[in-house]
């Protein structure tokens, strides 16, 4: 079992609405990426935080954005849902200062919007 | 455009079957990774390999960086290894650092007893 939690597990939204999902990173990880898996595809890409900053983005609109603090965990926000945000949302940590460490996933959060 | 491509994209086999999934991808890669996926989400790192083969277990990986092929290996398979097994690489930046992983379309291996 790795150290990176996500919370909440489950949730609900209605279309419009904004929510916040939470993610801790493994100890001695520096660097949090976040991936949108929907039913039956693999994950994409959202973005990744690295020192607190926003270090590289996929294909995903400015209405996703996120944080990370100092201790290395990060949030994942998502403004204005649509439908088609209904999906698993993962984060990942790893060390962004040793190219052979291995990425730890959270167990996710599935996202309902209806 | 980085790519990951992956097949089978479903196998069904019987227990103790030898195993394969294959992985390519398109352009350099800084680090391969083999994933787990069972039901319910949560994803398993179970190898990450930049170059040669790592084995772990029941498990083995593979990596031809000249081909950009990627294998992943399941001896002696047993029903508990049903899940869906997903390939990702890291793709380099232009300038040096490292992506996000993009992820394969993932395999959806069911070994019955």
């Amino acid at each position: 079992e790795t150290g990176v939690t996500q919370s909440p597990t489950h949730l609900i939204k209605t279309r419009g609405q904004q929510v916040t999902l939470r993610c801790s990173s493994q100890s001695g990880h520096n660097t949090v990426s976040w991936y949108q898996q929907a039913l039956g595809q693999g994950p994409q890409f959202i973005f990744q935080y690295y020192r607190e900053e926003e270090n590289g983005r996929g294909n995903f609109p400015p209405r996703f954005s996120g944080l990370q603090f100092p201790n290395y965990s990060s949030e994942l926000n998502v403004n204005a849902l649509e439908l088609d945000d209904s999906a698993l949302y993962l984060c990942a940590s790893t060390d962004r200062g040793n190219m052979n460490t291995e990425a730890f996933f959270g167990q996710g959060t599935r996202l309902t919007v209806v | 455009k980085n790519e990951v491509e992956q097949s089978p994209q479903n196998l069904t086999a019987q227990e103790g079957e030898f195993i394969t999934i294959n992985c390519s991808y398109s352009v350099g890669i800084s680090a391969l990774h083999w994933l787990q996926q069972h039901p319910g989400g949560g994803i398993v790192s179970l190898f990450m390999l930049s170059s040669g083969k790592k084995k772990h277990g029941r498990l083995i990986a593979t990596i031809n960086i000249q081909e950009k092929h990627s294998s992943l290996h399941i001896t002696a398979s047993h029903p508990r290894d049903s899940a869906v097994y997903i390939c990702a690489a890291t793709f380099m930046y232009s300038g040096g650092g490292a992506d996000g992983l993009t992820f394969g379309k993932g395999t959806h291996l069911i070994i019955q007893p």
